[in-house]
């Protein structure tokens, strides 16, 4: 069965420092791989998402995330945050032709000055 | 455009009460998703139309009645809810053709079951 298993409940980093939030995912084949954040009281966004090809994705707001098969991670990464990057995120995934996206349980980033 | 919209933001009702939740997307998405969010956990998925035609439920009680009238607009009826149904409703949308599944998710409409 999938899963996705973010293992920090929150995060707590300085503005400028760099982020990493971690993800591990179980699934039998290639998997369709998202990250998304959601601000208080807010819908989600779509920062990047993996299908295939480049193992490193580059999203939007300055986060990239890598892919490793061997180690079935797809880490989030910013090299320096912003106060605004503030929020929830969620890493999730899917397979081919399902319309099921399964979501990690999320790992809340707190920002200090 | 690559907009979802979602009405009301906020919506009080009680537990003898009849309301609807809207949704709205004009990307072409042949795909609308209804979840339901508790606070501090991830989105559940209750429903998912593809074509206009229901094609997942995932199990939701019969007080939930969804709607997809056309291409653009998903509509959720709520009836005799209870006041465990208060969340954070969410609707998506996504192609359903293809590789590509992301979705696109609206700001969500707050529900209060009083």
């Amino acid at each position: 069965a999938q899963s996705v298993t973010q293992p920090d409940i929150h995060i707590t980093v300085s503005e400028g420092a760099s982020l990493e939030l971690r993800c591990n995912y179980s699934y039998g084949a290639t998997p369709y791989l998202f990250w998304y954040v959601q601000s208080p009281g807010q819908g989600l966004q779509l920062l990047l998402k993996y299908f295939s090809g480049d193992t490193l994705v580059q999203g939007i707001k300055g986060f990239e995330a890598e892919f490793k098969r061997s180690q079935s991670s797809f880490n989030l990464r910013k090299p320096s945050v912003h106060w605004s990057d503030a929020a929830e995120y969620f890493c999730a995934v899917g397979r081919t032709g399902g319309f099921k996206t399964i979501f990690g349980a999320g790992t809340r980033l707190f920002v200090k000055a | 455009d690559t907009e979802v919209t979602q009405t009301p933001k906020h919506l009080v009702m009680g537990m003898t009460n009849k309301k609807s939740l809207k949704c709205e997307q004009h990307m072409g998405h042949r795909a609308m998703y209804w979840y339901k969010q508790k606070a501090k956990k991830p989105p559940e998925l209750m429903f998912v139309y593809s074509y206009e035609k229901l094609s997942i439920n995932e199990s939701v009680p019969s007080r939930f009645s969804p709607e997809c009238p056309n291409s653009s607009l998903l509509n959720l009826h709520l009836h005799a809810l209870q006041p465990e149904d208060s969340a954070l409703y969410l609707c998506a949308s996504s192609h359903n053709t293809g590789s590509s599944y992301e979705q696109y998710f609206g700001p969500g409409t707050r529900l209060t079951v009083t």
